[in-house]
């Protein structure tokens, strides 16, 4: 089935930094979204994608959608301390049919004040 | 606020027990969609309903169930409740069945927690 690797892990950052993280796919995707998710809360979406190659903002989040439609990266600027919390990828093949999201297994956001 | 709702938002119940997850989803969306998510786990997507039908499944056990009531509601059912089955439930909406800009919302989730 169609897996999605999500990378870093989890990332410790200096308030004011910039972040990187990404979601690659061994199959090929349509749609990318972006959620965060803070402890004991639902996921919230930043940030949705359809068109290889595009490039997305949403205030400090920027997302794009790679150009092989295999990954998506994901980067903040200039960090503040509410941005701490778990980052999820999700992809979907759109099609006629139904495909759910498939999910990364998130990036674990810590900021150091 | 996503616009969906969730209740109960907590459940503690015992093993072997049988709970029951309610959903309402945003004005206007016809997809409900139902999530576990476990400790320190990605979200496993469970099933999938389009005005109510049944539309996609997932890893969603046999102990486990779900219908899309007409005014739209979800209800997910666990039954024969183990200890493993403890973790967050969610629900997402969206406004079709599948297709083009088609992003799922999500609810607060229900924290079940079975001793």
């Amino acid at each position: 089935g169609q897996q999605l690797n999500q990378s870093p892990q989890s990332m410790f950052i200096q308030e004011g930094e910039d972040v990187s993280m990404n979601c690659t796919s061994s199959s090929i995707f349509n749609t990318w979204l972006w959620y965060k998710q803070d402890p004991g809360e639902g996921p919230v979406l930043l940030i949705a994608l359809y068109k290889a190659g595009e490039l997305t903002s949403n205030g400090r989040l920027t997302a794009q959608f790679g150009i092989t439609r295999k990954d998506s990266f994901l980067n903040i600027s200039a960090s503040i301390p509410s941005d701490v919390g778990i980052y999820f990828c999700a992809g979907q093949v759109r099609d006629s049919g139904n495909t759910p999201l498939v999910f990364g297994k998130g990036t674990r956001l810590s900021v150091i004040a | 606020d996503s616009g969906v709702t969730q209740t109960p938002k907590h459940l503690i119940t015992a093993t072997g027990q049988r709970v029951t997850l309610r959903c309402s989803p945003r004005s206007g969306d016809l997809s409900v969609y139902w999530y576990q998510q476990s400790l320190d786990q990605g979200l496993q997507f469970l099933i999938q309903y389009y005005n109510g039908e049944e539309r996609a499944k997932g890893n969603i056990l046999e102990r486990f169930s779900a219908q899309q009531f007409p005014d739209l509601h979800s209800e997910l059912n666990l039954s024969s409740l183990e200890l493993g089955d403890s973790a967050l439930y969610f629900c997402a909406s969206s406004p079709h069945s599948g297709g083009a800009r088609n992003e799922q919302f999500f609810g607060p989730g229900t924290r079940l927690t079975v001793l």
